[in-house]
């Protein structure tokens, strides 16, 4: 059981637009920033966005996140087909004094 | 820009010590920017963060391994280091490293990760 909660799945067509719910507590994200990650099938995570809303330089801006007290979201908009892979967010948790991440959302582009 | 890349046996049997070690190119490990981390992935789970170390030597570990886990660095080779004793099958996993840095507060490079399965 992961200590952020994310939707275990996610689907749209191309050109739509998906969002992704990062829920934690008080503990992690309620009183720390929170980064997203990528993974495309077979390859290592990559960072998306970090702090919260920024983005890397070379993520394309149709990638956006946002924080609502110990919430998170990731927006992806003019959905893409290689936008298909697993999201995960992350954030440090000061109880559990650790980096913490949630289960993962597989984005399905239909 | 930098890059990581994991080594070490890819099968350990139980009760041993898993050993892998993380080469850092293209960028300093002495860097006062970044820490160094290892995170490992069991099949089709989630992410673990295990632990990390800065050039100091300081080391930081997840509670629920702590009492198995070492990470060493070695800045001479610009490398770090993962050793988790009394592996079990739940220790299978791929395992990758990876750079904090502390301007972004993130993992901003990984490793292609190495499967390592705990097998008699």
């Amino acid at each position: 059981q992961s200590v952020l909660t994310q939707p275990p799945s996610a689907s749209g067509s191309p050109g739509q637009r998906v969002t992704i719910s990062c829920s934690g507590s008080s503990s992690n994200i309620g009183s720390n920033t929170v980064n997203w990650y990528q993974q495309l099938p077979g390859t290592a995570p990559k960072l998306l966005i970090y702090t919260n809303n920024q983005r890397p330089s070379g993520v394309p801006d149709r990638f956006s996140g946002s924080k609502s007290g110990t919430s998170a979201s990731l927006a992806i908009s003019g959905l893409q087909s290689e936008d298909e892979a697993d999201y995960y967010c992350s954030a440090w948790d000061g109880s559990l004094d650790a980096w913490v991440f949630g289960g993962g959302t597989k984005l399905t582009v239909l | 820009q930098v890059q990581l890349q994991e080594s070490g046996p890819g099968l350990v049997k139980p009760s041993q010590t898993l050993s892998l070690t993380c080469t850092v190119s293209g960028g300093s490990i002495r860097s006062g920017y970044h820490y160094w981390s290892w995170i490992r992935q069991p099949a089709g789970k989630g992410l673990e963060w295990i632990g990390r170390i800065d050039t100091s030597g300081s080391t930081k570990y997840n509670s629920s391994l702590k009492s198995r886990v070492s990470i060493s660095v070695d800045t001479s080779k610009n490398q770090f280091s993962l050793e988790l004793s009394f592996v079990t099958a739940a220790d299978t996993a791929v395992y990758y490293c990876a750079s904090y840095t502390t301007s972004w507060q993130s993992f901003d490079f990984w490793g292609q990760g190495t499967l390592v399965t705990v097998s008699s």
